[in-house]
Parts: structure tokens; sequence; C-alpha cells
């Protein structure tokens, strides 16, 4: 199963741009990137994921390096309410479905 | 809009005690799955269901039972709880196929002593 590597902590100030990196080196190469981040505690969020190409959307944009190994996830405006703890996973496939492991996250703070 | 409700959001159970968590969802969604997150360990998953009347183990199933009878729900028993229990639990669904996003509740905290 591919692991993942997040740093544990990060301060962004407020209006910046966000950037949350990870490792995943021993990624296969039908296996998705995915990130979810979780609000205090609430249920953690889906927020978007990724193969080999970079994606964009409402919440953020994901950039996966050519070989895969790593990814960023970014934030462009970092607001007061993205203050979460966010999770870089790869996908895990089962016999019928997929299932997501989840590691300790990064815990990104924004400050004014 | 309801997604997933989970039940109670929160209990204090005393030991050797049964406990059935519950879960619902109303977005036809084929899979489900239980997490607990426990500080400094993250989500490890306990059981999960691909559709109804099937179920598998996660990481952590050891001490807890699910049944799947209809696609919306999907119960977490603990049998005779134990303090080690004492956890915050997520249920989650998703669309079985390819992008795999999951739908999270909002936790059940649950005390055991």
């Amino acid at each position: 199963d591919a692991k993942t590597t997040q740093p544990p902590s990060m301060d962004c100030a407020e209006g910046r741009a966000a950037n949350l990196p990870c490792n995943h080196s021993t990624i296969s190469g039908n296996e998705y990137v995915y990130w979810y981040r979780q609000i205090h505690s609430q249920g953690p969020q889906y927020i978007i994921h990724g193969l080999k190409n970079n994606e964009t959307n409402e919440m953020a944009s994901l950039i996966i390096t050519e070989d895969r190994k790593s990814s960023t996830l970014i934030l462009p405006h970092a607001t007061l309410r993205d203050t979460a703890v966010y999770y870089c996973i790869v996908r895990i496939s089962m016999e019928y479905g997929n299932k997501l492991v989840f590691g300790a996250g990064t815990i990104l703070r924004v400050k004014s | 809009i309801a997604g997933i409700t989970q039940a109670p959001t929160s209990q204090i159970l005393a030991a050797g005690r049964r406990m059935t968590l519950r879960c619902t969802q109303d977005m036809r969604h084929n899979a489900m799955y239980w997490y607990r997150q426990d500080l400094g360990l993250g989500l490890r998953l306990i059981h999960y269901s691909n559709t109804a009347g099937t179920t598998g183990k996660g990481e952590v199933p050891d001490g807890y039972s699910v049944s799947r009878a209809n696609t919306d729900d999907f119960p977490l028993t603990l049998a005779s709880a134990v303090p080690s229990q004492t956890s915050v639990y997520f249920c989650a669904s998703s669309v079985e196929g390819a992008t795999g996003e999951l739908f999270f509740g909002e936790g059940s905290r649950l005390t055991v002593l």
C-alpha cells in the first residue's frame, strides 16, 4: 500500500497562497491522490483528487509531479476558515471498491 | 438535503454494555464505511460495505460488527463496549467507481467508562 508523508503543521498568512506538500514515493500507476480536510471536530471534507494531471476546482489546485512521487495542494487565497487538518491520501483498491487510509495530516493555521 | 445522518451525536456508556451507532444516507450511494478517530492516530477504517448485503473488515474491526440490510442504513454495533473504544466515530458513503469521493457524517462521540 502506498504511504504518504506530510509535514505535521504549517502556518500561512491570510490572503496568501497556502502550499501543502505531500510525498507518496511508492504510489502505483493506477492509484489516485486525494486531498481532504477536517475543520475542528467536523467530518472530513473532500477537496480534490487527481491521477497524473494537475487539477483545479473552486476550492483548490492540485499539482502532481511528473514522476507522481509527490504533490502539492494549493489554496490560492487562504482565509481564517481554511484553518484545518489537511489529509493527503493515496487510494487503495479493494476487491469491489476502494477505501481511503488517512494518515496524521498537516495542521494548517491561517493567521491574520 | 440531509446527506449522511449519524445518531447519537454523543453518548456515555458503561463498559460491558451493548451499543449501536446508527448511520443513514439519502444519496443512494453503494458503498458505506465506518471510521474511528483518536487523537494522534488519524482516522482508521473499522468496517466497510461495498453494496447492500455485503460487508468487509477494515484496519481495526475487532470488537465491532456491522450489517447492511439495505442501501441507506449501515449500523455499527459494539457488542460489549470497552474503554479503549472511546473515540469519535465517523460514517461515510461513496459512489462505487473510479472517483471514490467520500461523504462523511458529523460524527458520534462515544465515551466508555
